[in-house]
This record gives structure tokens, C-alpha cells and sequence, in this order.
């Protein structure tokens, strides 16, 4: 298996432009987690997916921060317009529903300037 | 108020000494706890889930303490590669998102 796969890497950008992250959980799980990690804060739930339904939302930071999961196979995590202090490193993980132990993907590498 | 508190560390010992450090968890409704390795740059992944009864992995054991609300991950005979930081992890039950990460305990093993 693949195990979760994230893109890009590292994306830099600047303020006021719109990001999109993405993540392709691993074939079967049918739980998705998106996370933010930052040294002040650490590592915080933003949302997440059972069956392609977000369940709870209350981590999203605020509305400039957009969430999908069109199908089975692929999230999206969006912010528009993004600012400096978006920067972090975001990961995706996946499980099975109810599974408490998730598998992280590589994450993605944020720089707002 | 669910906090999960790690001390950051660093942690610096010699290869082959023995290190433990703590979690210690605020709510007593916290239900099941983890401890997830990163290492730098890399993403958590799971080292191992905490019970009650004690967990043990090769080197790796894992205690939970109720009464005084904390975990433990104890690690001997500590190789180069264990080289990492350690993040706990408490479940609050309910839903999967009912859970909170400390934030990392820093371990440096020297040889």
C-alpha cells in the first residue's frame, strides 16, 4: 500500500492567495483527518471525513478554511484568502471508522510571505 | 478542560541507557492514550497504544496511571535511532475527533 499521499510537499505562497491541499488516504479507510502542526500549538484536529461526510469541523480555524471529500479516494483542504499566519505543516491521516491510531501522510510543507 | 502536557525536552542520554518521560492528562474522562514518534521533519506514526495493565514492545513500555493521571513510555537500552520526538496522545470517546496530542517530548540519544 501507498500509505497516505499528500500534495505538494511544500507549497510557499503569498498572502492572499488561495492554497489547495491535497490527500489521497489510504484504499479502504473510510476515515479522514485533516491536522495542522505548528511549533507554538502542536499538532490540532482541523476536521474530519467518515464515509466522505464531515462529521465535525469545530478545529477549522475560521471560514477562510474550506474542507472536501468528493468521493472515497481524495480530500481537499483549502484556504482562501491565506495569510501569514497559516503557515504550519498540515497532514492528512486515515483509519478505519471507530479505529483510534491513524496513519499519517508525509504532510505538506505551508509558507505564507 | 481536556489538556494533555508533555515536558518538550530535549532529552539527551547515551546510547544504551534507559529514559522514560511522562504525559500527564487533566480529564479523568480521557479513555485510551497513544504514543505516536516523529521524527524530524516526518510525520507522527504510531509506536504503540497505552492500557492500564501496562503495554510492553521490545524495548518500548508503555504505563498508564489513573490515579495520578499520567502516562509513562519507557524506553531501554536506547539505540541512535531512537533519536526522535515523542508525541502522547489522549481519546476522549465518542467521536474520533473527541482527542488531543501533546506536543512532543524531544529525545536525543548520543553515542
Amino acid at each position: 500500500d501507498a500509505g497516505v499521499i499528500q500534495s505538494p510537499r511544500h507549497e510557499v505562497t503569498e498572502m492572499g492567495q488561495e492554497v489547495t491541499l491535497r490527500c489521497k488516504p489510504i484504499s479502504g479507510h473510510n476515515s479522514l483527518f485533516w491536522y495542522r502542526q505548528t511549533m507554538m500549538r502542536g499538532l490540532e484536529l482541523l476536521i474530519y471525513f467518515n464515509n466522505n461526510v464531515p462529521i465535525d469541523d469545530s478545529g477549522m480555524p475560521e471560514d477562510r478554511f474550506s474542507a472536501k471529500m468528493p468521493n472515497a479516494s481524495f480530500s481537499t483542504l483549502k484556504i482562501q484568502p491565506s495569510e501569514p499566519r497559516d503557515s504550519a505543516v498540515y497532514f492528512c491521516a486515515s483509519s478505519f471508522i471507530g479505529v483510534i491510531g491513524y496513519t499519517f501522510g508525509s504532510g505538506t510543507r505551508l509558507t505564507v510571505v | 478542560r481536556k489538556e494533555v502536557e508533555q515536558d518538550p525536552g530535549p532529552f539527551n542520554v547515551p546510547e544504551g541507557a534507559t529514559v522514560a518521560f511522562n504525559c500527564t492528562y487533566s480529564n479523568s474522562a480521557s479513555q485510551s492514550f497513544f504514543w505516536y514518534r516523529q521524527d524530524c521533519r516526518k510525520e507522527p506514526k504510531l509506536l504503540m497504544s497505552v492500557y492500564s495493565s501496562g503495554n510492553e514492545d521490545g524495548r518500548f513500555t508503555a504505563q498508564l496511571n489513573r490515579a495520578s493521571q499520567y502516562i509513562s513510555l519507557l524506553i531501554r537500552d536506547s539505540k541512535l535511532s531512537d533519536s526522535a520526538t515523542y508525541l502522547c496522545e489522549g481519546y476522549y470517546g465518542g467521536s474520533q475527533g473527541n482527542l488531543i496530542f501533546g506536543k512532543g517530548t524531544k529525545l536525543s540519544v548520543k553515542p
